[in-house]
């Protein structure tokens, strides 16, 4: 089954602690991306990557990190800068930048 | 200031109804996309469009590129269509991504 996958689907920490949300792809995409979702309001772009070891800070990449070591692969981590990081993350991918994206589950991460 | 625009929030609609959700953009646009959130939060991309009139089953969009709106229709609604339903456009000058901030659907048996 081709498709994304994003772990856990719950995730919760306490302040001030880093996390990293994992999003992998079998789907051979060339462009992922990280969206935040919160309530009342559209997708936001954190992060995208058009390509292996390449990736471009989105609209709102202030207290989050990403790395793009391989193309299934597109890790984010929320660190203790973030200032208000609860919220439902989703990961998408797509043949490359500018193609339908394609949407992992997401993660809904609360900071306790 | 938002680039795209999506009337009405929230729609509610007996089953059966003819349902038609709205979406208004302010950028260049290389594809408008409707996609499908369902409660549990995962997302369904429904439609890619760069003109004319796309149809799904029970789903029908169209776009105006002249015009910069776009309707999703859904026909012959049933509950399971409950669902938030996203406008998202691609813009021309990048690789920008621009959301409405969805339309909250529930159908009512």
């Amino acid at each position: 089954d081709g498709g994304i996958t994003q772990s856990p689907k719950y995730l919760f920490r306490k302040e001030g602690q880093n996390v990293t949300l994992s999003c992998e792809q079998n789907l051979n995409h060339d462009a992922m991306y990280w969206y935040r979702q919160d309530p009342g309001q559209g997708l936001r772009l954190i992060y995208y990557s058009q390509i292996v070891n390449d990736f471009q800070k989105g609209d709102i990449a202030e207290g989050y990190s990403v790395s793009r070591e391989k193309k299934e692969s597109f890790p984010l981590t929320v660190t203790s800068a973030q200032k208000n990081p609860t919220a439902f993350y989703l990961c998408a991918s797509s043949i490359s930048a500018g193609d339908t994206q394609y949407f992992g589950p997401g993660t809904r991460l609360t900071v306790l | 200031k938002n680039e795209v625009e999506q009337s009405p929030q929230n729609l509610t609609a007996q089953e059966g109804e003819f349902i038609t959700i709205n979406c208004s953009y302010s950028v260049g646009i290389s594809a408008l996309h409707w996609l499908q959130q369902h409660p549990g939060g995962g997302i369904v991309s429904l439609f890619m469009l760069s003109s004319g009139k796309k149809k799904h089953g029970r789903l029908i969009a169209t776009i105006n590129i002249q015009e910069k709106h776009s309707s999703l229709h859904i026909t012959a609604s049933h509950p399971r269509d409950s669902a938030v339903y996203i406008c998202a456009v691609g813009s021309d000058t990048g690789n920008q991504f621009y959301f409405g901030t969805g339309t909250s659907l529930t159908v009512i048996p």
